[in-house]
């Protein structure tokens, strides 16, 4: 059975400083996937990664994949408020018929 | 495009009742997917949909059931409410499996079940 585990599941930072997310998983896959969730919405795409070694950046955001750890990072630079939300990862097996999700991570980030 | 729908928002049920939560996609995506998402729990797979008269068990199947008449809908139904259900429900869909494509999700409906 597939696992996947996120840490920090909460986090707090202030404005202006570093923190990378980790998302750990159990079995061989190459498809990994980082979404965004604002309380009381929906899910928003934020990364897909589908080979080892791909990095993706967008803003203050920047997610890796280490097939091999089966590690990926979500690498937060600069923290601003907007960036505030729960960041979910999830990992593909057999195809995207089936993802399972980490239980997310809860980001603040105080002024 | 209105992308994923979901209806209704929210519902609120006595124990035993059924019910139908509707999803319509308009992207023509041939995969659909069914999600709950409890504290803590991050989102968990229903069922899901490979296409128009397939679909098959994810990882929290009983209680649900689905069917697949159509491309663009993928209604959930709950045959016998149970407190248990008490959650919100996400559908999502993407245009294949294999990867590239990410799965973009519906609003949501929260249900309560009393």
């Amino acid at each position: 059975e597939l696992k996947v585990e996120q840490n920090p599941l909460f986090l707090s930072m202030q404005e202006g400083k570093n923190y990378t997310i980790y998302c750990n998983y159990s079995t061989t896959s190459d498809r990994l996937y980082w979404y965004r969730q604002d309380p009381g919405k929906s899910l928003e795409s934020l990364f897909v990664l589908l080979s080892n070694g791909a990095v993706k950046q967008e803003g203050r955001l920047m997610a890796s994949l280490d097939t091999k750890a089966r590690l990926s990072t979500l690498h937060i630079t600069a923290a601003v408020h907007d960036l505030s939300a729960t960041y979910f990862c999830a990992v593909g097996t057999g195809s995207n018929y089936k993802l399972t999700f980490g239980k997310g991570t809860l980001l603040t980030v105080n002024p | 495009n209105a992308g994923v729908t979901q209806t209704p928002k929210f519902q609120v049920l006595k124990t035993g009742q059924s019910m139908t939560l509707q999803c319509a996609q308009d992207m023509n995506h041939e995969y659909m997917s069914w999600y709950r998402q409890d504290p803590g729990m991050g989102l968990r797979l229903i069922h899901y949909s490979v296409g128009a008269g397939i679909t098959d068990q994810g990882e929290v199947p009983n209680g649900y059931n689905v069917s697949r008449s159509t491309t663009e809908d993928f209604p959930l139904r709950l045959l016998s409410a149970a407190p248990s259900q008490t959650s919100v429900y996400f559908c999502a869909s993407s245009y294949e499996g294999g990867g590239a494509d990410t799965q973009y999700f519906g609003p949501g409906t929260r249900l309560t079940v009393l």
